[in-house]
């Protein structure tokens, strides 16, 4: 069965410094790997996938993701931090057969803290 | 073009009784998956209708089912409820199925359906 594990319950950074968020995943086959983003009250937001091809992934407000297979990674990634990205992030991960159409593992969130 | 709708957006309900919850996906997607939130188990999928057929189930007992209408909206209903049934339920359209077509989740902003 595929599972996904995001390590860090909470991650704080400053304004305009980068910020990272990290997620292992584990699934047999090719990983189709996806972010999202959940603002208070809110739905989630689709940010970015990687089904294949280039290990670095560019999504929606200036996010970033890159694959490592070998360490079977999918961190998310921004070079410089905003207030209003505060919110929960969610790494997922398509799976478990070639049928599994829209049937996402999620992790179980890491809450972003960016202060001024 | 109107985002994914969910309604109720709040339901209230006592344990035994049961619940219909509603979803209209944006138009021309095809596929609505569901999905139930809650602080201690996360995001967990629940299933996907594609093309008013059911493609994929979840992890949770008979008492959850759900439906798809030839206009792809989607229903799911709880009979039954019990208190751990608590959580935000969320509902995502998208143009096809991930598998096939990449095509990423679009989600609702969630029904919130409290069990006392």
């Amino acid at each position: 069965a595929q599972s996904v594990a995001q390590p860090e319950d909470q991650v704080n950074v400053a304004e305009g410094n980068p910020l990272t968020v990290k997620c292992t995943y584990s699934v047999s086959g090719n990983p189709y790997l996806f972010w999202y983003v959940q603002y208070p009250n809110r739905g989630l937001q689709f940010l970015l996938k990687y089904i294949t091809g280039d290990n670095l992934v560019k999504g929606s407000y200036g996010f970033e993701a890159e694959f490592n297979k070998s360490q079977t990674s999918f961190h998310l990634k921004k070079p410089s931090a905003l207030v209003s990205d505060s919110a929960l992030y969610f790494c997922a991960v398509r799976g478990p057969n070639n049928n599994a159409g829209n049937m996402l593992t999620f992790g179980g969130g890491t809450r972003l803290m960016v202060k001024p | 073009k109107a985002g994914v709708t969910q309604t109720p957006r709040y339901l209230i309900k006592t344990r035994g009784q049961q619940v219909t919850l509603s979803c209209s996906p944006i138009s021309g997607h095809r596929s609505v998956s569901w999905y139930q939130q809650t602080p201690g188990q996360g995001l967990q999928f629940l299933f996907e209708y594609f093309s008013e057929t059911q493609r994929n189930k979840g992890n949770f007992p008979g008492r959850f089912s759900g439906r798809q209408f030839s206009n792809s909206r989607s229903e799911m209903n709880v009979s039954t409820l019990e208190l751990g049934d608590s959580a935000l339920y969320l509902c995502a359209s998208s143009l096809g199925r991930q598998g096939a077509s990449g095509s990423p989740l679009h989600f609702g902003n969630g029904t919130r359906l409290t069990v006392t």
